[in-house]
């Protein structure tokens, strides 16, 4: 079955420790991105990546770092997490050249306290 | 500010009547996707449109792409329960990136 799977589905955690949700697709798609939604504001990206090893900034990338070593996996860091960072996030996979945001996961629900 | 404006927010009918939801922007858009939640779930996609003016019909859906490609609408003939959800518009500008409406809470009683 086509998916995009990310882990965890809940987290909290405290301020300053640094934790990382994992993405992983297994329809070998080229394009991967990663999105936080909070009420009122819809889904706003956060980084995607075109291949292996290309990354770039979405619209609001502060505080957040990804990788993209293997074609299937794109990780989401959070090196010192703040409260402003709890949200729901999403990843998502496609084939890009415009079928990008074709598959998104069921989401993370984070909490920072 | 959001790049792509969707109305109306909420939207609550009886199973049975037909409905529109509105996506609306100052900008163009090369290609323009429509996505449903469902809660607890992530987006769904529903249809991509391309061309201005394309119209494209997923069984009681209708969306279509404004002459222009600023705007798009979705027009659900004798709604569900299961058409229940909410609805999101996102554009594609001429880079990857994709820029998304908040979104329309569509409730249809049953």
């Amino acid at each position: 079955e086509a998916q995009v799977t990310q882990n965890p589905r809940y987290l909290i955690t405290v301020t300053g420790k640094k934790l990382t949700v994992t993405c992983s697709q297994n329809m070998n798609h080229e394009y991967m991105s990663w999105y936080r939604q909070d009420p009122g504001l819809g889904l706003r990206q956060i980084y995607y990546s075109m291949n292996v090893e290309v990354t770039d900034k979405g619209d609001v990338p502060e505080g957040y770092k990804v990788s993209r070593k293997e074609k299937r996996n794109f990780p989401l860091i959070l090196e010192s997490p703040s409260p402003n960072q709890t949200s729901l996030y999403f990843c998502a996979s496609g084939r890009g050249s415009g079928y990008t945001e074709a598959f998104f996961g069921q989401g993370t629900r984070l909490t920072v306290v | 500010t959001q790049l792509l404006e969707q109305s109306p927010q909420f939207l609550s009918i009886q199973e049975g009547e037909n409905l529109t939801v509105y996506c609306n922007s100052s900008s163009v858009f090369s290609s323009l996707q429509w996505y449903r939640q469902e809660p607890g779930e992530g987006p769904v996609l529903l249809v991509t449109v391309v061309t201005g003016g394309e119209v494209k019909k997923l069984k009681r859906l209708t969306f279509q792409f404004g002459d222009a490609r600023k705007d798009s609408s979705l027009h659900i003939t004798a709604a569900q329960p299961g058409d229940t959800g909410l609805y999101l518009c996102a554009g594609r500008s001429n880079d990857y990136k994709l820029s998304f409406g908040a979104g329309t809470t569509v409730t249809v009683r049953a």
